[in-house]
């Protein structure tokens, strides 16, 4: 099966400052790559998502990049603001399954 | 804003007794999923449907866990007999299709098992 890896666990920044997420895949045959944030005790709600055909994709501050090659995708995001603290999840959808396999997660906490 | 539904929001329970979850997904969603979350960790899928069939149950642990989507609509997991490891998130999330593959999460079901 698909095995997601997903780093750093933990990611401290200042206000201000450039957050990136990374994940990496083992299945080269996944096409759809979603991110998901979660604050605590709420769901999971999809912030950004690329599909294997384009190499980035950028939504305001926020952006995701994909290697297909090398098998892993990045978030990045900019001028963080304290809103913006909460667990960060990637995940990878294999094409034909539509099976998601989820990473465990970054916790993004953002200083004043 | 249509959104997924689960019941209840929490539940505690006691070891060995049966215990069961509800989730309605959004209209028109033929696929749903039953997520378990760890704290600390991302969802693990335990149970996908398209419309009424079972996709994928391959992490169901059969033995004490059964899901159904009788109509194709709403769904429910069950737990019989609950253990103490069985403590976590259980999410529900739905999409519109097969081929649309983004993911609506319902605000899930906490369980305690003691």
């Amino acid at each position: 099966g698909e095995n997601v890896e997903q780093h750093p666990s933990t990611l401290s920044v200042q206000e201000g400052d450039s957050a990136v997420i990374k994940c990496t895949y083992s299945d080269s045959a996944s096409n759809y790559f979603p991110w998901y944030k979660q604050e605590l005790g709420k769901r999971p709600q999809l912030i950004i998502d690329i599909r294997s055909n384009v190499g980035e994709k950028k939504d305001q501050r926020i952006a995701v990049t994909l290697n297909k090659t090398a098998k892993h995708f990045s978030l990045h995001i900019t001028e963080t603001q304290p809103e913006d603290s909460a667990v960060y999840f990637c995940a990878v959808v294999s094409g034909g399954s539509y099976i998601p396999t989820f990473g465990r997660g970054t916790s993004l906490i953002v200083h004043p | 804003e249509a959104e997924v539904a689960q019941s209840p929001r929490y539940k505690i329970t006691e070891k060995s007794q049966a215990v069961a979850f509800w989730c309605d997904p959004i209209s028109g969603h033929a696929t749903l999923y039953w997520y378990r979350q760890i704290l600390g960790q991302g969802p693990e899928l335990l149970v996908q449907f398209q419309d009424e069939s079972v996709v994928d149950d391959s992490q169901l642990p059969k033995d004490r866990f059964s899901a159904e989507r009788l109509k194709g609509v709403d769904s429910t997991l069950k737990i019989q007999p609950a253990e103490l490891g069985d403590s976590a998130m259980y999410l529900c999330a739905s999409s519109s299709d097969g081929t649309e593959e983004t993911q609506y999460f319902g605000p899930g079901t906490r369980l305690l098992v003691l």
